[in-house]
């Protein structure tokens, strides 16, 4: 079974600094990926990163890194040079392999990030 | 196009209502999805579509009736719901439900609302 842990409900950084937010997984299926999503209070969910279970390099997206570690099963998500629009629940994803049966996106609780200028 | 576009943005509903959710995308996917989300919890998958077939069932209500007229459109018909059913309801899409590196593309939701 897959299980997705978000530790931190809650996150504050200053405007303009970097922040992290923690993301672990657990699974047993060698082939999958990992998905960071952004939902503003407007409800949308805004995708951010991808980093796949064979990439060997860690994503980036502008402003956004993600911090792969495979063997301790942890994907967190870096935010740099935070803004004011940053302000967001932020929830850490994973789908797995359809012959596993584990191909849904399944989320994690989420963390609440609160820029403060 | 990289949209999901959802209607109504907002409904109100008694519980001897019959509603409809719409969702559609010109994006060329062929899943499609519908999630569930209470407040202050993440989305829960609720059915997906492939190749306009439902696949994914997750045991949800009767009164949740899910519809995929063509590969560009999802309804979600609702008759008889409980307060308990008000959330947020997403739809997403991506090109393909099968593989684990797809992204799903979400539109802005459905807050419903059960009286």
């Amino acid at each position: 079974a897959q299980k997705i842990t978000q530790t931190q409900p809650g996150m504050f950084v200053q405007e303009k600094e970097a922040v992290t937010l923690d993301c672990t997984y657990d699974t047993s299926d060698p082939s999958y990926g990992l998905f960071w999503y952004k939902q503003p209070s407007s409800g949308e969910m805004i995708f951010l990163i991808y980093q796949g279970s064979y990439d060997q390099q860690n994503a980036t997206e502008g402003r956004y890194s993600l911090n792969f570690q495979k063997a301790r099963k942890s994907a967190n998500l870096v935010i740099s040079a935070s803004q004011l629009g940053d302000s967001a629940m932020y929830f850490c994803a994973m789908k797995g392999s359809y012959q596993t049966g584990a191909n849904n996106l399944f989320f994690g609780t989420g963390t609440r990030l609160t820029v403060i200028p | 196009d990289t949209e999901v576009t959802q209607t109504p943005k907002h409904l109100v509903m008694g519980m001897t209502n019959k509603k409809s959710l719409k969702c559609e995308q010109h994006m060329g996917h062929r899943a499609m999805y519908w999630y569930k989300q209470k407040a202050k919890k993440p989305p829960e998958l609720m059915f997906v579509y492939s190749y306009e077939k439902l696949s994914i069932n997750e045991s949800v209500p009767s009164r949740f009736s899910p519809e995929c007229p063509n590969s560009s459109l999802l309804n979600l018909h609702l008759h008889a719901l409980q307060p308990e059913d008000s959330a947020l309801y997403l739809c997403a899409s991506s090109q393909d439900w099968a593989r684990y590196n797809e992204k799903l593309f979400f539109g802005s939701g459905t807050q419903l609302s059960v009286l």
